[in-house]
């Protein structure tokens, strides 16, 4: 089954750092383009950074410099280590596959979302 | 950058109307849009890609249109299980999402 798992959400304080995980099952992650979305309490969906397959990271202006996006080849996972984190990078994350060759063809495997709360 | 505006920002329709939704770009982003499905809690879901194509396993009942600036999606006949939140993206040049439509069911 294809599937995308995330994990490492939580309570940080801000100045901060986290690191989330997502493991996939079904595909692998070199073969496919993988992304991360995020969406604040009652907003809408915003995008945070591509991973492509030849493993060469992307990201939106508002994370720049203080997220990266890296993988596990070997076990099939991918990180977001988040740094310097501010009250506005509060959301859920989500993880997910970019269908086809890039976005053109859409995100269509995501995972369950993992709540990163930043707050003193 | 590219801007993006959905109309309506709401509805409410009865089971089995037929709903459109258009989503506006300011410049044009050629047929490089998206449309999502997302209910509370969940996780999006691609319903269009490529501004017609319905994604494999999505009702026939789904249907998208445009090019350039602006693109429609259609639900011909609402269901229940249609409420929800609907998003589209342009993949043309860095990936965003429209503020969204919130389709409640009367």
């Amino acid at each position: 089954e294809v599937q995308v798992v995330e994990s490492g959400g939580g309570l940080i304080q801000p100045g901060g750092s986290l690191r989330l995980s997502c493991t996939t099952s079904g595909f692998t992650v070199t073969g496919n383009h993988m992304t991360w979305v995020r969406q604040a309490p009652g907003k809408g969906l915003e995008y945070v950074s591509v991973l492509y397959g030849r493993g060469n990271p992307y990201y939106a202006d508002s994370v720049k410099g203080r997220f990266t996006f890296f993988r596990d080849s070997a076990n099939n996972t991918l990180y977001l280590q988040m740094n310097s984190l501010r009250a506005d990078d509060s959301a859920v994350y989500y993880c997910a596959r970019v269908r086809g060759a890039d976005y053109y063809y859409g995100v269509d495997v995501w995972g369950q979302g993992t709540t990163v709360t930043v707050s003193s | 950058d590219i801007q993006m505006t959905q109309s309506p920002s709401s509805l409410s329709a009865s089971v089995g109307d037929r709903v459109t939704i258009t989503c506006r770009t300011s410049q044009s982003i050629r047929n490089y849009l998206n449309w999502y499905q997302q209910k509370p809690g969940k996780a999006p879901r691609l319903l269009i890609f490529g501004a017609g194509s319905l994604q494999s396993g999505v009702p026939s009942r789904f249907s998208a249109s445009g090019s350039g600036t602006e693109f429609t999606l259609s639900i011909s006949s609402l269901q229940p299980e249609d409420f929800g939140t609907y998003y589209c993206q342009q993949s043309y040049t860095i990936p965003l999402f429209g503020p969204g439509t919130k389709v409640d069911i009367k």
